[in-house]
């Protein structure tokens, strides 16, 4: 039963629009959410992260948003650029750190190509 | 954030060896933890690996195939043990510090077994 779902394995976007990434999960304790993007021969980097407490967490170009009634959270990144091509990962956990609660629980990846 | 190295980068193995993977950080980390991902599939945690004591492990990993060791704060070891096949995945270290705070990861071992 996955918890955290990317229902979207690839995404294109042309260079200097937006780029909506989303990711929906099922656990009401989840209370701290996390991206991260992953390149080809690298580990995953984190990339931007928000609390329950908030609804929307802003660094540079990378907006995160969340809805806590849908269960839903969405990345955006404005304007795209060729370099943010990579594998996104949306991933969950509760704020209780240790201990299987407190695992990090990952989204399968959104693939964006941001065409020139 | 701590740099993560971890050795080899990628290796491919017989059936029902063993490799044993490295963790370094260059800094004490207070969490260490190991994760697979599979072909195909999302990251999903094996186990943390608690200093001084034994690695607290996930349902459907266990300790005889993935033993971990953990001697110190910068270091860690995970070992895939009898490999198979269905043990071919990434495989990556990740360190946190405390509760808020985003987990960091190293670049992974490519394991293919033959």
């Amino acid at each position: 039963d996955q918890q955290v779902k990317q229902n979207s394995p690839s995404l294109s976007v042309q260079e200097g629009r937006i780029s909506i990434l989303n990711c929906d999960y099922t656990n009401s304790m989840f209370d701290y959410f996390l991206w991260y993007k992953k390149y080809p021969a690298e580990g995953p980097t984190f990339l931007i992260s928000i609390s329950s407490i908030k609804d929307k967490n802003e660094d540079g170009r990378f907006t995160v948003f969340l809805n806590k009634s849908a269960k839903h959270l969405s990345l955006h990144i404005v304007p795209s650029q060729p370099g943010d091509s990579a594998v996104y990962f949306c991933a969950a956990r509760t704020m209780n750190y240790g201990g299987s609660q407190g695992n990090l629980i990952f989204g399968k990846g959104t693939k964006l190509s941001v065409k020139p | 954030s701590a740099v993560i190295s971890q050795k080899p980068s990628r290796d491919i193995c017989q059936r029902g060896t063993s490799l044993t993977i490295q963790c370094q950080v260059d800094s004490q980390v207070t969490m260490m933890f190991w994760y697979r991902q599979q072909p195909g599939q999302s990251l999903t945690l094996i186990a943390t690996a608690n200093q001084g004591s034994e690695a607290t492990y996930e349902s459907g990993f266990v300790i005889d195939k993935f033993p971990i060791s953990r001697p110190n704060l910068t270091f860690s070891t995970l070992t895939v043990s009898n490999m198979s096949p269905e043990d071919s995945s990434i495989y990556l270290c990740s360190v946190g510090e405390r509760w808020g705070q985003p987990q960091h990861f190293g670049d992974g071992t490519r394991l293919s077994i033959l």
